[in-house]
């Protein structure tokens, strides 16, 4: 079945730095590749989506590009803030299934 | 858009109890779904309804768990006879389904603990 396999956290930055966070995935079909983000006591968040190979998602200086080859779809930003700490979820669906998610993978940024 | 409320925010209960959640989606969102999350674990899948109709259940739903929506509305998530297992975030999500890409909206969840 589908699987999303993201780094273990937490990741531990501090401001101004450049953050990955590493999501590999294993598809039967052509997945659409999301990320979402949970605040601290919030619901999770849509941050951005690609749902085709090569398609690059981008949103709040966050950024993902599909890759079908190594079937993966990293998240990077180049310079984090404190406000970015979350824990941040890799999650993949297909056409005839509902969402699968990674395990998530906590960000911490020190001032 | 008030977004998706759930209901309560935070449960304690004693095994063997039984349990009910509730949640109220965005309005004229056609869809709507139940997650569980447990700790350092993504939200994993348990049922989701169009309208009122409940199309797909997770092997994860035992038979101790009943999900309903009456007239498509609102939800509710009951859990029968209350295990330590089930201690959890259940999550609710709501989208409206018009073909292409799916854009849910998920509550902040109510954590369930069971003694």
């Amino acid at each position: 079945g589908d699987s999303v396999t993201q780094m273990e956290g937490p990741v531990t930055l501090s401001e101004e730095a450049f953050l990955t966070i590493n999501c590999t995935y294993t598809a039967t079909g052509y997945p659409s590749l999301f990320w979402y983000v949970q605040y601290p006591g919030e619901g999770l968040q849509l941050l951005l989506k690609a749902t085709k190979a090569d398609d690059k998602g981008s949103n709040k200086g966050f950024e993902a590009t599909y890759r079908k080859e190594t079937t993966s779809f990293h998240l990077e930003k180049g310079s984090v803030q404190v406000s970015d700490s979350a824990v941040y979820f890799c999650a993949l669906s297909d056409p005839l299934s509902t969402l699968t998610f990674g395990k998530g993978t906590m960000l911490l940024v020190s001032p | 858009d008030t977004g998706v409320s759930q209901d309560p925010r935070h449960k304690i209960t004693k095994r063997g109890q039984n349990v009910t959640f509730r949640c109220d989606p965005i309005s004229e969102h056609n869809r709507l779904y139940w997650y569980r999350q447990t700790l350092g674990q993504g939200p994993e899948f348990l049922t989701y309804f169009q309208n009122e109709a409940q199309l797909e259940k997770s092997r994860l739903l035992s038979d101790r768990f009943s999900a309903e929506r009456p007239k498509g509305s609102f939800s509710t998530l009951e859990i029968q006879r209350t295990e330590q297992g089930d201690s959890a975030m259940y999550l609710c999500a709501s989208s409206l389904r018009t073909g292409g890409f799916e854009k849910l909206f998920f509550g902040s969840g109510t954590q369930l603990s069971v003694l």
